[in-house]
């Protein structure tokens, strides 16, 4: 079966970091994305990775693990425009995407 | 430019009444997926295709039909609306081995 875990919501401070966890069992792997979608919008890309290591870019940095089904996504500097759900999704072997149910970030200022 | 466009974007409709919303890309992309997405649950797939006559159910499949008849259509076709089936609904398309998901504007029905 296809599951994939995130924290449900999240608060941090204007100016902090935070990190968005997210662990898979999926059928195959072929790359994990990460996502941000304000309130009634569609996601918008923000980073992916197919190989264990850090990918950063900008203020954005993602993690993963293959072996340990893991991944998170880093955000530094927070600003309250980050304020926004953040997606985590796989393209399994079928080259067909599966999301997780999203983790909802506040920023306080 | 390169996009994923829905129509319409918002709709109000009446059960029963049989609707489209059109999806269409000029990525030339092989995948084409449908989403629903209610308030507090996420993404949930409806159907996908991995290229021209080629789909399959997602995890909410009921209730909905979609066809792949040229690689840059995927209409999401409701048959008979219920109220179950107001939400927002987006459209997405990706091709090539590592690319991401691109996404439409999104479209918001409402079944009364």
């Amino acid at each position: 079966g296809q599951n994939i875990d995130q924290p449900t919501e999240m608060t941090a401070t204007e100016g902090a970091i935070v990190q968005i966890n997210c662990t898979y069992q999926t059928s195959g792997f072929n790359g994990l994305f990460w996502y941000q979608q304000h309130a009634g919008e569609a996601p918008t890309f923000l980073s992916y990775n197919v190989l264990d290591g850090l990918e950063e870019k900008g203020r954005f940095s993602s993690f993963l693990s293959r072996s340990k089904g893991y991944s998170y996504l880093l955000l530094k500097e927070l600003q309250m425009k980050d304020s926004a759900s953040y997606l985590c999704a796989v393209k399994d072997y079928g080259q067909n995407f599966v999301f997780g149910p999203g983790t909802r970030l506040s920023v306080l200022p | 430019e390169a996009q994923v466009t829905q129509n319409p974007r918002y709709l109000i409709t009446v059960t029963g009444k049989k609707l489209t919303v059109t999806c269409s890309q000029n990525m030339n992309h092989e995948y084409m997926s449908w989403y629903r997405q209610d308030p507090g649950l996420g993404l949930r797939q409806i159907y996908y295709s991995m290229n021209v006559e080629v789909t399959d159910k997602g995890d909410v499949p009921e209730g909905y039909k979609v066809s792949r008849k040229e690689k840059r259509n995927f209409p999401l076709i409701l048959e008979s609306p219920s109220p179950n089936q107001t939400s927002l609904y987006f459209c997405a398309s990706s091709g090539g081995h590592v690319t991401e998901a691109f996404f439409g504007q999104g479209t918001r029905l409402t079944v009364v």
